[in-house]
């Protein structure tokens, strides 16, 4: 059963626009909420994460957006770039145990 | 942030024998490392669980005995692939955990290509 649910699957955006990519989870004792990049045949590294405390954490162009009653959180890219191509993973975890979501593939347009 | 480091980034090897992918966590101490295998165009799939000085938690489904993990100390773990077929060609990426009162992430390693002839 997947623990973390993400769509879209893939997003075309123009440049300057704005990419959102959302996933949705059921186990309420997830405390942390991490999204990562991964441009292609390099690990995924940590771009922004959020704690279920707050309702919003914004670093830059990037931005979380989370609803603890509706058990969802996105990510905004606000002012898409080229450079933005990537494939976007969200992660929900408790202690050391982590769930992944299958994985966004946004392509920005120039 | 934290920095984790795998060797060798690429291996090319013959069909039956064993790779040895090092991980290491560069600047801080990992009591818990995971191995991932990732194919084109997905996810990532969790192989195993290390964590040091005891024997790694295996994902259902994944050969213990195939993918030997060991974990000897607090900045290394080791995946090795005996007797490697073409099917186990692949992007295999560590990570590392880095917990804490206030924190709690894994840093991911920058992957290891195995291809399989």
């Amino acid at each position: 059963q997947q623990q973390v649910k993400q769509s879209p699957q893939s997003l075309i955006v123009q440049k300057g626009g704005i990419s959102i990519i959302n996933c949705a989870y059921e186990n309420t004792a997830f405390d942390y909420f991490p999204w990562y990049q991964q441009f292609p045949g390099k690990g995924p590294a940590l771009l922004i994460a959020i704690r279920p405390d707050v309702s919003e954490k914004k670093e830059g162009r990037f931005t979380i957006s989370f609803n603890k009653s509706a058990k969802q959180f996105s990510l905004h890219i606000m002012d898409s770039q080229p450079g933005d191509s990537a494939t976007y993973f969200c992660a929900a975890s408790t202690g050391n145990q982590f769930y992944f979501g299958t994985g966004t593939s946004l392509t920005v347009i120039p | 942030g934290a920095v984790v480091s795998q060797h060798p980034s690429r291996v090319i090897c013959k069909s039956g024998t064993s790779v040895k992918i090092e991980c290491r966590s560069l600047d801080f101490q990992a009591t818990t490392m995971f191995w991932y295998r990732q194919f084109p165009k997905k996810s990532l799939m969790l192989m195993a669980t290390s964590n040091e000085g005891s024997k790694a938690t295996y994902e259902q489904g994944v050969e213990k005995d195939k993918f030997l993990i060991n974990h000897a100390s607090l900045t290394l773990s080791t995946l090795t692939v005996t007797s490697a077929h073409p099917e186990d060609s692949s992007f295999y990426i560590c990570s590392a955990y880095k917990g804490g009162l206030s924190y709690n992430e894994q840093f991911f390693g920058p992957g290891t290509r195995l291809t399989v002839l």
